[in-house]
């Protein structure tokens, strides 16, 4: 089991707008640390979506936003493309473990 | 050309041990932390350990101490991941990740090696 709990999957179609939690402890999240998120394309490295709970890197379409409010974190994608098809990964810092922290991956389908 | 390239694939027997390599270019190689992130076959990603290249400092996961060592060569940029006594369930992608600092603990991965497969099979 993964420290932060994400969906297995999240489904929508071109145009609409999804969401994907991530739920985490009094001893990550909850406790203050960043929540990053990264998407990773079929065969492919992650590549940072989203830095410090709601930053863009330069180059990531303001489609894709980030949320964060007491022990749970978001990633919001809106205007869906069949490109954003791919998994999804949140990340944090667990100051009980000290050790960093992934989600267990949302996998996004474009029907 | 800022960028992480990895050794490539490897197959290894049960009990062997094994070495990957990341090689940095592009940027100050001591300047930054390098974390190996591991991600076993349609599964997520599994964090392993940081290495501080600059002092040669390590971090490593609970889960794999012991197992685990990370090294570094400045003189070639090149930062190493030597695990031992593989075993087929260690069958997986292995990344090296560069770290971007945003705060005290709170860091994330901006640039990532192409990762090596490593397959475990007697």
């Amino acid at each position: 089991q993964s420290v932060l709990t994400q969906p297995p999957s999240v489904s929508g179609a071109p145009g609409q707008r999804v969401a994907i939690s991530c739920t985490g402890s009094s001893s990550n999240i909850g406790a203050g640390s960043d929540v990053h998120w990264y998407q990773q394309l079929p065969g492919t490295a992650p590549k940072v979506l989203i830095f410090g709970n709601n930053n863009r890197p330069s180059g990531v379409p303001d489609r894709f936003s980030g949320s964060k409010s007491g022990t749970s974190a978001s990633l919001a994608i809106t205007g869906l493309q069949p490109e954003d098809e791919a998994d999804y990964y949140c990340q944090s810092y667990d100051n009980s473990l000290s050790e960093r922290v992934f989600g267990g991956g949302t996998k996004l389908t474009v029907l | 050309q800022v960028q992480l390239v990895q050794s490539g694939a490897e197959v290894k027997k049960p009990g062997a041990s094994l070495k990957v390599s990341c090689k940095a270019s592009g940027y100050t190689f001591t300047g930054h932390y390098i974390h190996w992130v591991r991600q076993a076959p349609g599964q997520g990603l599994e964090w392993l350990g940081w290495l501080n290249p600059n002092t040669g400092g390590t971090h490593y996961a609970q889960t794999f101490q012991g197992w685990v060592t990370m090294t570094r060569d400045t003189s070639i940029s090149t930062a190493y991941m030597d695990v031992g006594r593989l075993r087929s369930d260690d069958t997986a992608i292995y990344f090296c990740a560069r770290e971007f600092r945003v705060g005290v603990y709170d860091v994330f991965f901006d640039l990532w090696g192409q990762g090596t497969l490593v397959t475990v099979s007697s």
